[in-house]
């Protein structure tokens, strides 16, 4: 157990579905991130959230739609995806003040694919 | 360009020998900060050791090291007695400035294979 719990760790979706990664921690940390590992690359940081407002927006395509209700929750809304799109989808978290000596609490992540 | 450069894809090592794994970074900012991570099959991603650039010394963390050498922008893990549980992909991530910056940006790793 990590402390950052991501559901489903495995999901499987149509182009035209609709469905939605969760993540969550119960760490106190007041920053959270989503991140795609697609292989052979490095990770890419998508968003990220600190004191639930999003503070970066990497260019990710609008059929990503992230939604942070409270600092504990963080979830990726999926729709009309594109095969490119598999990857897996890791969530972090970190604490302010602890970021620049531990990094990130990282969940397993959510492998998804899109058929 | 890259800001973290792994350039090992893949390494092999003995059970109980040791293994560097090499990361090169590029940064103009005075105060940034290395970090290491270990991703076994599972998927997730464990924090191993921590190296500030202002630190004077290399950092540790039980068998594991921090070869900093600042001037040349380098900043190798090095496993000693490496075990059959150390087999993973292994990246070099780096954070750039201080205060509330929160990301951090990640190389493309390095499978190790340890052989018994």
């Amino acid at each position: 157990e990590t402390g950052v719990t991501q559901t489903p760790r495995h999901l499987v979706m149509g182009m035209t579905n609709k469905k939605s990664l969760k993540c969550e921690q119960h760490l106190g940390h007041n920053a959270m991130y989503w991140y795609k590992q697609s292989a052979k690359k490095p990770l890419e940081l998508m968003f990220v959230y600190n004191f639930k407002e999003q503070t970066e927006n990497n260019s990710v395509p609008s059929r990503f739609s992230p939604e942070c209700p409270n600092s504990s929750h963080l979830f990726l809304h999926l729709h009309t995806l594109q095969p490119e799109d598999s990857a897996l989808y890791l969530c972090a978290s970190s604490l302010g003040r602890e970021m620049a000596l531990y990094g990130y609490t990282f969940g397993s992540g959510t492998r998804l694919t899109v058929v | 360009a890259q800001k973290i450069t792994q350039t090992q894809p893949g390494m092999f090592v003995q059970e109980k020998e040791a293994v560097t794994l090499d990361c090169t970074y590029d940064t103009s900012d005075p105060s940034y900060g290395l970090f290491w991570y270990k991703q076994p099959s599972s998927g997730e991603m464990i924090f191993l050791i921590y190296q500030g650039s202002y630190d004077q010394q290399n950092a540790t963390e039980g068998r594991y090291s921090l070869n900093f050498q600042k001037a040349r922008k380098s900043a190798n893990l090095v496993i000693s007695a490496s075990q059959l549980g150390d087999s993973a992909m292994y990246f070099c991530a780096m954070r750039e400035g201080g205060g509330s910056n929160y990301k951090l940006t990640f190389g493309k790793g390095t499978l190790l294979t340890v052989n018994p």
